[in-house]
């Protein structure tokens, strides 16, 4: 039984250039958050993900971030034009549906901005 | 928007003692408590969790208590071991959207 994948596991993006981080939740799993954590903090919420639908986006940043969880394939995180401050561990972690509280999280993308 | 403190921010135990860390919330309404280790680089990894209508849940080593009144959690390892040694976070349930919220951590060291 996979876990939740994450890819690329480390991306070296130049300011102003973009970066796309995928997650592929656990089989079975219909719900995917997005979290970021800064070295040597813990994790923030970023967004929440249903299958086509962002069910709570509270913890994006309001320009630059953006996030989708398409009806095939993985959910896609995107960062546009990256600063220096975008440069932390992005984890994607996935639950069951909402009667799980559950969430398992997947290996991380460290993002590096030079 | 939820509150979440834990403390201590490090803890230092020999081999075979205790290990005790404590997260406190502020939203009354919260109902799912779980605690994530994560050893260095790695992913957060889920190892005991509790909800709002049980007091106590223990799992081997680790076991976890909630008081609700006091609004507070606490995580129990006994017996320590070196492989112990990692950052354990708290996180709290928030809101009809399942988010959880995260403590600041805690990096636990057992030394030999």
């Amino acid at each position: 039984n996979a876990g939740v994948m994450q890819n690329p596991r480390h991306l070296v993006r130049r300011r102003g250039q973009e970066a796309r981080l995928r997650c592929s939740p656990m089989k079975g799993h219909s719900h995917v958050y997005w979290y970021r954590q800064l070295p040597e903090e813990g994790l923030k919420f970023m967004v929440y993900l249903q299958k086509e639908n962002i069910i709570d986006e509270s913890g994006m940043p309001k320009e630059r971030f953006s996030a989708e969880f398409p009806k095939e394939g993985p959910s896609i995180l995107r960062i546009q034009q990256v600063v220096r401050g975008d440069s932390a561990a992005y984890f994607c972690a996935s639950s069951p549906g909402t009667a799980s509280y559950e969430q398992y999280f997947g290996p991380g993308t460290r993002l590096t901005v030079t | 928007g939820e509150n979440v403190e834990q403390h201590p921010s490090t803890l230092s135990v020999q081999e075979g003692d205790s290990a005790v860390i404590k997260c406190t919330y502020s939203d009354s309404a919260s109902n799912y408590f779980p605690w994530y280790k994560q050893e260095l680089g790695k992913r957060p990894q889920l190892i005991i969790d509790i909800r709002s209508n049980v007091g106590e849940k223990k799992d081997q080593r680790i076991a976890v208590t909630l008081n609700k009144t006091a609004k507070h959690f606490s995580l129990h390892i006994t017996e320590t071991q070196p492989e112990d040694s990692a950052v354990y976070f708290c996180a709290v349930h928030t809101g009809t959207a399942s988010k959880l919220t995260f403590g600041t951590g805690t990096r636990l060291q057992v030394t030999l």
